[in-house]
């Protein structure tokens, strides 16, 4: 399809365990965010790319999180340790800079 | 901090009814306002944004006017239909970065 991508759709891992999240956005986009939206929250922003390089990773929670955008296109969001609180929905974005933003329909992370 | 607060929901309308959704933001500078919509199943969308105080965003009959005097950006629309069922999301960013701060969302269902 023409929109943003994001798989899997729903993930269910427990307390400890190591997840990827990927995001693959509209071709030729050149920006690329993650956010996080937890239940009843809005979105909250993780993380910023531009190319291959992280823009802005000030709203990374901590050291489990990491992202990366190894070609400029797929981008990986990886968590390691997860916790309970880590349970939210996590939104990709992709824009042609200054454009707007084009969301995915999100990857839902249950942490057992 | 920037922060954003909306009204809290869910709002439930009768289809033609007239929609307000207060929207209120707190801000360094004069950031961009946006109000975002997520339909059922779907990524969230960009609705209508406004870039600079007195501005008016319209699209699909929705208008919000960026007042800095109150530091508002309430949306409305005259006449709502069952389609518009929705969450609806007031976000800012500073400037041109789209580093977006979003508010909790509204849930809307309009009733025939």
């Amino acid at each position: 399809g023409a929109g943003v991508s994001q798989t899997p759709s729903n993930k269910v891992t427990e307390k400890g365990k190591y997840v990827e999240l990927r995001c693959d956005p509209i071709s030729g986009h050149t920006a690329l965010y993650w956010y996080r939206q937890s239940l009843g929250q809005g979105p909250e922003f993780l993380i910023y790319f531009q190319g291959t390089g992280a823009a802005d990773d000030s709203g990374l929670p901590n050291d489990r999180f990491f992202a990366v955008r190894p070609e400029g296109s797929v981008s990986t969001l990886k968590i390691q340790r997860t916790e309970r609180g880590d349970s939210a929905v996590y939104l990709c974005a992709s824009s042609d800079p200054p454009g707007e933003l084009f969301f995915g329909e999100g990857s839902r992370l249950t942490v057992l | 901090g920037n922060s954003v607060t909306q009204m809290e929901g869910p709002v439930t309308l009768s289809e033609e009814a007239f929609l307000t959704i207060n929207c209120t933001y707190t801000a360094t500078g004069y950031p961009s306002l946006f109000w975002y919509v997520q339909y059922p199943g779907e990524g969230l969308q960009l609705l209508l944004k406004a870039t600079k105080a007195d501005d008016k965003g319209s699209n699909k009959g929705f208008e919000a006017t960026y007042r800095k005097e109150t530091t508002s950006f309430h949306l409305e629309k005259g006449s709502v239909q069952v389609s518009d069922s929705a969450v609806y999301f007031c976000a800012l960013s500073p400037g041109s970065n789209y580093k977006l701060t979003f508010g909790k969302g509204t849930l809307l269902t309009v009733n025939p």
